[in-house]
């Protein structure tokens, strides 16, 4: 089964710094999907970020991007520009491909970011 | 407007009372899910409805009983709670059941006293 761990319960970053959380996975597929998941204080969550497993280029999303290391099985995520509305839950997560429809999430990284 | 609707925000309810969590989506998806949010732990996948059908159940205890009337709409029926069902329950949806993307809603806090 594949499991995601994030080992960051919490992480603090100063605004308009970078931050970079780290997220590890196991699995013995070769292809597979990776995101990042923010929930706020709204409980809403949004998807920040999302890897295909076979593309080597890591995704960007204007100050989000990744760092995928598919070897050591590692995803991690660096906000650059913190900015005050950064400040949220971030979830790592996993989904194998095909119409598996689960997603595995990590417990979570509380991220506060501070003036 | 946020696409997906949860009512209600918090409930608080005793072990033998029976309560309906909603969720609304606008985003004309084909599928639906229920999580559910513990503290400390990973998200749970507890159900999964693609076209209004039961595709996954997460080996869910029956108190549980969730109900999909139509594409737009996903209740979960609770009853018989135990105090280790408090949680944060959150409805999601995607364009079809590959999860490609989630649209969470806000959730319904839940204390079982």
């Amino acid at each position: 089964a594949q499991t995601v761990t994030q080992s960051q319960p919490e992480m603090s970053v100063q605004e308009a710094e970078t931050v970079t959380l780290s997220c590890t996975y196991d699995t013995s597929e070769s292809d597979y999907y990776l995101f990042w998941y923010k929930q706020p204080p709204s409980r809403q969550m949004i998807l920040v970020i999302r890897q295909e497993a076979y593309k080597q280029q890591n995704a960007t999303e204007n100050r989000f991007s990744v760092n995928f290391q598919k070897a050591a099985k590692s995803f991690s995520l660096k906000i650059s520009d913190s900015q005050l509305g950064d400040a949220a839950m971030y979830f790592c997560a996993y989904r194998s491909p095909g119409t598996a429809s689960k997603l595995t999430f990590g417990t979570g990284t509380r991220l506060q970011v501070t003036l | 407007e946020t696409g997906v609707t949860q009512t209600p925000r918090h409930l608080v309810m005793g072990m033998t009372n029976k309560k309906s969590l909603k969720c609304e989506q606008h985003l004309g998806h084909n599928a639906m899910y229920w999580y559910k949010q513990s503290a400390k732990k990973p998200l749970e996948l507890m159900f999964v409805y693609s076209l209004e059908e039961r595709v996954e159940n997460n080996s869910v205890p029956s108190r549980f009983s969730p109900e999909c009337p139509n594409s737009s709409h996903l209740f979960l029926h609770l009853h018989t709670l135990q105090p280790e069902d408090s949680a944060l329950y959150l409805c999601a949806s995607s364009q079809d059941r590959t999860a490609e993307k989630l649209f969470f809603g806000s959730g319904t806090q839940l204390s079982v006293l």
